[in-house]
């Protein structure tokens, strides 16, 4: 099975500052990631495709990159609604899938 | 627009069964791959089962050969059958939609599975 190692765990940031978080996949993934967000209580919400794609209605501070077994998701400006935990998931090939650990932004 | 509503949670003893459903609605649910993914309380997501639109089912090693996914596309339904439950399968559960792009692009509001003694 594939596993994502996603760094850090937790991140302590301020309104405009610029933050990276990284998965690596343990074999190659091409580029069959994508980003979620999840607030506390709420359902996870899909930010990237296809590790770069971002979808329609999010934020264009968001942006995915990578390919192969390294990827980051960048919010290149927080703003006070980016407070939240964050998680990559490979969909590469059959299942089964796998999420990252998650990344807390406080 | 395209929803999905998650039902069947309670509360259950270790060695009990349970069975989740998930109802489909504004889209066509019988093209799509569907999935459950989990989250206990306080952790992080984890994926569950799969199952393809052809048919073919997936699980997590934690679930194999307890746990059973299957679809009825003539009621918009995803089923996960929960049997021999175990105090760590306590926690939310999702069903998601596998979109085109091969990402998770609609969630349920999950449904909660507890298991205690």
């Amino acid at each position: 099975d594939i596993q994502m190692a996603q760094s850090p765990s937790s991140l302590s940031a301020s309104v405009g500052d610029r933050v990276t978080i990284t998965c690596r996949a343990s074999q190659s993934i091409i580029t069959y990631l994508s980003w979620y967000q999840q607030k506390p209580g709420k359902v996870p919400k899909l930010l990237i495709y296809a590790a770069s794609s971002l979808v329609s209605g999010v934020p264009s501070r968001f942006s995915g990159s990578g390919s192969g077994t390294y990827f980051t998701l960048t919010i290149s400006s927080l703003q006070p609604e980016d407070f939240a935990s964050y998680y990559c998931l490979q969909t590469y090939s059959r299942p089964p899938y796998t999420f990252g650990q998650g990344t807390k932004l406080e | 627009e395209a929803q999905l509503v998650e039902s069947g949670g309670g509360l259950m003893h270790p060695g009990g069964s349970l069975r989740l459903s998930c109802a489909a609605s504004g889209f066509t649910f019988s093209s799509y791959d569907m999935h459950w993914v989990r989250q206990a309380t306080g952790k992080g997501l984890e994926w569950v089962s799969a199952i393809r639109t052809a048919g073919d089912t997936y699980y997590s090693g934690s679930v194999k050969g307890r746990f059973t996914i299957s679809r009825e596309n003539n009621k918009n339904l995803l089923v996960l059958q929960l049997n021999g439950l175990r105090v760590g399968d306590t926690a939310v559960y999702y069903c998601a939609r596998e979109s085109q792009g091969d990402a998770f692009d609609i969630w349920g509001q999950g449904t909660v599975v507890t298991v205690s003694s």
